[in-house]
């Protein structure tokens, strides 16, 4: 079973408009990650927020942690065409990683 | 500086055939862990490798075994072959020391016929 449900499944937005998906998640972490996918490519890390942080920047990335909701927000800012991809949460517990689905990101010229 | 490589890229078996899957981590990194990724779904934890041991497994029957070799590169071994094995499977690797952010191969496209 998968711990983090990301939402929306699937996001279409213009170039140059920002993103926003979110990550929900049941148990307690240690930290969470997101991690990005170009279509059916390898896993390339985004960031990685630790439970005791509650606002992490990455430059066009702002990832949010709300550990009493047990959820978590990235924003993309500016986005590309490049960024066209899907992102995944990833929640961290006792050295392994539990990804969600995954939301689906298309950037339109 | 050589990242995660897997082989093979893309690999087609029939039912109740064996496969093997191999992963040569980062350099500098001692543990590898293996993930299947459905199509459509995000990743789903297969088992990890440190110091030549398993150390820990997820939801995957005994049909799923590994193997870390002294050079810590690994392998993953999947017997008894079904249609539902059909995914792409992903090698991390990371180092223990310095547990974080996983380094990712592109992965091994196996379908089962």
């Amino acid at each position: 079973s998968q711990q983090g449900e990301e939402d929306p499944q699937a996001l279409s937005i213009q170039e140059g408009e920002n993103a926003t998906m979110n990550c929900s998640y049941k148990t307690s972490i240690n930290n969470l990650q997101w991690y990005r996918q170009n279509s059916g490519r390898g896993l390339v890390h985004l960031i990685l927020i630790r439970s005791n942080e509650r606002e992490k920047h990455s430059g066009r990335l702002r990832v949010t942690l709300d550990t009493s909701k047990k959820s978590s927000s990235l924003l993309i800012t500016a986005s590309r065409a490049a960024d066209t991809a899907s992102y995944f949460c990833a929640t961290d517990g006792d050295y392994k990683l539990s990804f969600g689905a995954g939301t689906t990101v298309t950037v339109r010229a | 500086d050589a990242g995660v490589t897997q082989s093979p890229t893309h690999l087609i078996k029939t039912r109740g055939q064996q496969v093997t899957l191999r992963c040569s981590p980062k350099s500098g990194h001692d543990t590898v862990s293996w993930y299947q990724q459905a199509l459509g779904q995000g990743p789903q934890f297969i088992f990890q490798y440190y110091e030549e041991e398993e150390r820990q497994r997820g939801n995957f029957p005994d049909r799923f075994s590994g193997h870390q070799f002294p050079n810590y590169s690994s392998e993953l071994n999947v017997n008894a072959l079904l249609l539902g094995d059909s995914a792409l499977y992903l090698c991390a690797s990371s180092l223990i020391s310095e547990w974080g952010e996983l380094f990712f191969g592109e992965g091994s496209r196996l379908t089962v016929l």
